[in-house]
């Protein structure tokens, strides 16, 4: 498996503010982490694949100006989401594949982001 | 287009047996995973399936059908801790990993 953590675990903000959001692999040193979106009720939305060391690749739709990635480290990968509004009001979550084989994804435990 | 279909929501009582179906229709077939969320949490792994057959974990067994698009979560003795949602995963061929909307399991006393 492996053992991913985020960081911080739920964040409220005024609109129009910045917010970090961390992502850690604690015990597996991970050149991919992804990032994924999840509404209320509604299924996983993959936003982007972070690579280390290089550019994130964005799913389409997903802006690559209002959602930073930068995955600076083997260990550490960040989501920024710059001006937030309401809409972005979600939870954000993001995987690593562990030692699990066959590319198993093991998710952090989340960062809910309200918006106010 | 790539689709997973799961049921939205299932009921089943405390020390029954339940099976949770996915179907799929993607570009490829890579493997099917298997995942529970609890609400509010992030998902976490339960199995993983590439080749047609049962695997069994404990209460938990995962079957798939390649030739059927198809796959089941079948949960033994169920307990009220399995309250959750559970969501179905197939890798396509682009190794991308395609997600179900999620089926969310009642557990009645």
């Amino acid at each position: 498996g492996a053992v991913v953590s985020q960081h911080p675990s739920w964040v409220i903000c005024k609109s129009g503010t910045s917010v970090k959001i961390e992502c850690r692999s604690l015990d597996f040193q991970a050149t991919t982490m992804f990032w994924y979106r999840q509404f209320p009720k509604q299924s996983l939305m993959l936003m982007a694949t972070s690579n280390e060391g290089s550019k994130a690749t964005y799913e389409q739709g997903v802006e690559k100006d209002k959602f930073l990635i930068n995955h600076a480290s083997l260990t550490l990968s960040t989501l920024t989401v710059t001006s937030a509004h309401p809409e972005d009001s979600s939870f954000y979550i993001c995987s690593q594949t562990g030692t699990g084989g066959a590319d198993t994804q093991y998710f952090g435990p989340g960062t809910r982001l309200t918006v106010l | 287009g790539q689709n997973i279909d799961q049921p939205t929501e299932m009921t089943a009582t405390e020390g029954a047996i339940v099976q949770i179906n996915c179907t799929y229709q993607t570009s490829g077939f890579n493997g099917l995973f298997w995942y529970q969320q609890h609400a509010g949490e992030a998902p976490t792994f339960l199995s993983y399936n590439v080749l047609d057959g049962l695997e069994e974990k404990g209460r938990f067994s995962s079957f798939l059908s390649r030739s059927k698009g198809y796959s089941y979560l079948l949960l033994k003795e169920l307990q009220m801790k399995d309250s959750a949602s559970y969501l179905c995963a197939v890798k396509d061929s682009n190794y991308q990993l395609i997600w179900g909307a999620g089926t969310k399991l009642i557990i009645k006393p």
